[in-house]
């Protein structure tokens, strides 16, 4: 059972314009969301993170919404950059005890030059 | 900071021998490390998660006795698949996370297993 998920798996922005990733979840435990940047072959890294106490985290051009009541969260760049071409993953984290990570399906951004 | 490595980055074995993967935490001392495996187009499954100096807690579904994982210190961890099959060839990602870090995990670049 996916307790985190990516519905789209692919999204093409143009150089310069917004990316938006959107990540949903079900696990109402669920209390940290961090979002991952992976290129082929190598292992994800950890692009910026957000409190379950918050709503908003910004971390230069990207920013990370959280929406508690509709278990949603999203990933903001802006602008995009080529560079920023490679799959996304969400991941989210129970309340301590367990921290697991669960990660989402991913999500293949491309940009345009 | 927060440097994890992984060797091999790629390894071909013949089925039925055994394959070591290292994961090492180059600039921190890593309380947990996690193993996940990651199938073509589908996302990190989380394979085990062990702390330094203990046995390692594997997940459903995932044979202990055929993915052998020690954590001998605080910079080390290894994944051995034993009497590998061809099903076992994925991508397994190691991460680490430090003392004091709840959430916050840093992952090794992968190692990409062939059994043929």
């Amino acid at each position: 059972d996916q307790q985190v998920k990516q519905n789209s798996p692919s999204l093409s922005v143009q150089e310069g314009r917004i990316s938006i990733l959107n990540c949903d979840y079900t696990n109402s435990m669920f209390d940290y969301f961090l979002w991952y940047k992976k290129y082929p072959a190598e292992g994800p890294t950890f692009l910026i993170s957000i409190s379950s106490i918050k709503d908003k985290n910004e971390d230069g051009r990207f920013t990370v919404f959280l929406n508690k009541s509709a278990k949603h969260l999203s990933l903001h760049i802006v602008p995009s950059q080529p560079g920023d071409s490679a799959v996304y993953f969400c991941a989210a984290s129970p309340q301590t005890g367990a921290n697991n990570l669960f990660f989402g399906t991913g999500t293949r951004l491309t940009v345009i030059p | 900071g927060a440097v994890v490595s992984q060797h091999p980055s790629r390894v071909i074995c013949k089925s039925g021998t055994s394959v070591k993967i290292e994961c090492r935490s180059l600039d921190f001392q890593a309380t947990t490390m996690f193993w996940y495996r990651q199938f073509p187009k589908q996302s990190l499954m989380l394979m085990a998660t062990s702390n330094e100096g203990s046995k390692a807690t594997y997940e459903q579904g995932v044979e202990k006795d055929k993915f052998l994982i020690n954590h001998a210190s605080l910079t080390l961890s290894t994944l051995t698949v034993t009497s590998a099959h061809p099903e076992d060839s994925s991508f397994y990602i190691c991460s680490a996370r430090g003392a004091g870090r709840l959430y916050e995990q840093y992952f090794g670049p992968g190692t990409r297993l062939t059994v043929t």
